[in-house]
């Protein structure tokens, strides 16, 4: 089954800086990678999302590129806000065809004013 | 307002004694899911239902029951809970062909 490895595990960057997390996935049947944050006590959102036949998205500050070849996918968050911190997880699923979605480990992003 | 609710939000029970975690949507989902979140291991997916009397093991089922008699209703029920059941759990929906899942508030078990 897929396998999904998140790296760092924590991040802190100082308020502007850049911050770049990473993703490996296993199952080359995944073809869609989704990324949610998770501020304290609360539910994971949605903040980007990927599909297979796209190589880079970006959203104002976000950005997730996607290497297909190498099962690797990334978001890059620019010009860093307190405001960005918080737990980031990447996930990978087949999608629309399972109900199977599988998350990394997280990350514990601090953004630093 | 589109949601996904669960009940209750927090719960405090001892060793053995069945319960009940409901999770309801309002968005006409086909598909609903249950993730447990522990530190460092993220999300792991307990359950999945891709529409009313289907569903199927995520990844980790072991202890764990779930039913699809309606909808909008996916409840997660624990026969006989124990302390390695301790966890945040997150019911989530998306629709069928979509891929957005929206999660519940959580709910925050702690076994005895």
């Amino acid at each position: 089954g897929e396998n999904v490895e998140q790296h760092p595990s924590t991040l802190s960057v100082q308020e502007g800086d850049s911050a770049v997390i990473k993703c490996t996935y296993s199952d080359s049947a995944s073809n869609y990678f989704p990324w949610y944050k998770q501020e304290l006590g609360k539910r994971p959102q949605l903040i980007i999302d990927i599909r297979s036949n796209v190589g880079e998205k970006k959203d104002q500050r976000i950005a997730v590129t996607l290497n297909k070849t190498a099962k690797h996918f990334s978001l890059h968050i620019t010009e860093t806000q307190p405001e960005d911190s918080a737990v980031y997880f990447c996930a990978a699923s087949e999608s629309g065809n399972t109900g199977k979605l599988i998350f990394g480990q997280g990350t514990t992003l601090q953004v630093k004013p | 307002e589109a949601q996904v609710t669960q009940n209750p939000r927090y719960l405090i029970t001892v060793t053995g004694k069945k319960l009940t975690v409901t999770c309801s949507q309002n968005m006409n989902h086909e598909y609903m899911s249950w993730y447990r979140q522990d530190p460092g291991l993220g999300l792991r997916q307990i359950y999945y239902s891709m529409n009313v009397e289907v569903t199927d093991k995520g990844d980790v089922p072991e202890g764990y029951k779930v039913s699809r008699k309606e909808k909008r209703n996916f409840p997660l029920i624990l026969e006989s809970p124990s302390p390695n059941q301790t966890s945040l759990y997150f019911c989530a929906s998306r629709e069928a062909g979509g891929d957005t899942q929206y999660f519940g508030p959580g709910t925050r078990l702690t076994v005895l």
